[in-house]
């Protein structure tokens, strides 16, 4: 079964350093999305990207905050100058159609931030 | 925006017996509601959806109902097995995000 997969696994970054989570979605997907879960706490949406294009965001999505889909495969976001409550699980997803279509989830990077 | 709310927080069921968590939403154009096992340091896993046209619908020991009038839906696991032991969480999507319940932290004694 394809799987959404992404890299790194762990990031430890010190506050104020700029990040980049990468993810690929599955092949055929259209619609990719970035998530956070801070430990111990739900799942909270950040962004949602389609067709070269940020569809929705989240108020946690700030300025900090960028997606990028540099090329046909991966689906990357970048944190900028990030501080200690950016410390989470970031998860990147992808749904073949919008809204009621099931969101495939990949294994998350853990991103701490000292 | 929608607003998704999960109860109970944490639930202990003796292994065999049937497990019920239940949310409830704010937004009535939701129209998909998944349901997410997630175990300890691992990814959210679908575990069976439910679209608003349906009422109810069953996979095997699991089955998820939707009340419409009411905004809630409830997943049940009947028969319930160690390997059950999760969070589980609950979601509801009218457009491109979903948003999660606080999710149920489910343990099964065996």
């Amino acid at each position: 079964e394809p799987e959404v997969t992404q890299t790194p696994s762990h990031q430890v970054t010190q506050m104020g350093q700029e990040v980049i989570l990468r993810c690929v979605p599955i092949s055929n997907h259209l619609y990719f999305y970035w998530y956070r879960q801070i430990l111990g706490q739900k799942v909270e949406f950040l962004v949602s990207f389609y067709n070269n294009e940020i569809s929705e965001k989240s108020e946690i999505f700030d300025d900090q905050f960028s997606v990028e889909r540099p090329d046909g495969s991966n689906f990357t976001l970048k944190i900028r100058s990030t501080k200690l409550e950016d410390s989470a699980m970031y998860f990147c997803a992808s749904s073949l159609l919008l809204s009621n279509s099931p969101l495939h989830f990949g294994n998350g990077t853990r991103l701490t931030v000292t | 925006g929608e607003n998704v709310e999960q109860h109970p927080s944490t639930l202990s069921v003796q292994e065999g017996d049937s497990a019920v968590i239940k949310c409830t939403y704010s937004d009535s154009a939701s129209n998909y509601f998944p349901w997410y096992k997630q175990e300890l340091g691992k990814r959210p896993q679908l575990i069976i959806d439910i679209r608003s046209n349906v009422g109810e619908k069953k996979d095997q020991r699991i089955a998820v109902t939707l009340n419409k009038t009411a905004k809630h839906f409830s997943l049940h696991i009947t028969e319930t097995q160690p390997e059950d032991s999760a969070v589980y969480f609950c979601a509801a999507s009218g457009s491109y995000q979903l948003t999660f319940g606080k999710g149920t932290k489910l343990s099964v004694i065996p």
